[in-house]
């Protein structure tokens, strides 16, 4: 199994400012997905992060807005950049143990922009 | 139309009922997972399935591949259980999941 834990749990900005989300997985995984879930909404990807290469957006995500770092197989970084209030949601890291195909989930971080 | 169905939208029971939370999906899956959201917002996985059926504890899970659907039973429900309830497939050869919208769960005691 996987734990993982994100920084911060939930926080408050002002719009135009950029928020940086850590996302730390107690063991070695390949594979890291940023989802987003706005309010009242399901999940949806934001992108796949995979150590060592570039992160693979899905359509509708750029990486001027939402840049991901990945520099080692425990630890990846998703930045909100620019907010504005549309980006008020939770953000949830995930990783995948490929053995028995389980996704595992961050607790989320729950931002609201102002 | 999506390609991950979920019904009901919400559900409200009373504790003790049998809960049945079903999912249709429109592509060939290499998986379909069950997932609980609670609402702090963490999110568990519930199941991971590819055929046939699974239980752990009160929770039962079950899938017809050739209907292209998915059961989630709740038996003698309890507050506790008060969840969203996601569905999410993996289509074959893809890597990323697609969510239903989810099912908001009450269990009233």
């Amino acid at each position: 199994s996987a734990v993982i834990s994100q920084k911060p749990s939930r926080d408050i900005c002002q719009r135009g400012t950029s928020l940086t989300i850590q996302c730390q997985v107690d063991s070695q995984v390949t594979m890291m997905f940023w989802y987003r879930q706005q309010p009242g909404q399901s999940l949806t990807l934001i992108a796949t992060a995979n150590q060592g290469s570039e992160a693979t957006y899905e359509s509708g995500f750029v990486i001027d807005k939402f840049p991901i770092s990945r520099p080692n197989l425990t630890f990846s970084t998703l930045t909100v950049s620019n907010m504005s209030p549309e980006d008020s949601s939770i953000y949830l890291c995930s990783v995948e143990d490929p053995g028995p195909e389980t996704q595992y989930f961050g607790p989320g971080t729950r931002l609201l922009v102002l | 139309k999506n390609e991950v169905e979920q019904s009901p939208q919400n559900l409200t029971a009373q504790e003790g009922e049998f809960i049945t939370i079903n999912c249709s999906y429109s592509v060939g899956i290499s998986a379909l997972h069950w997932l609980q959201q609670h609402p702090g917002g963490g999110i568990v996985s519930l199941f991971m399935l590819s055929s046939g059926k699974k239980k752990h504890g009160r929770l039962i899970a079950t899938i017809n591949i050739q209907e292209k659907h998915s059961s989630l039973h709740i038996t003698a429900s309890h507050p506790r259980d008060s969840a969203v309830y996601i569905c999410a497939v993996r289509s074959r050869g893809a890597q990323k999941l697609v969510f239903g919208q989810g099912t908001r769960l009450t269990i009233n005691p």
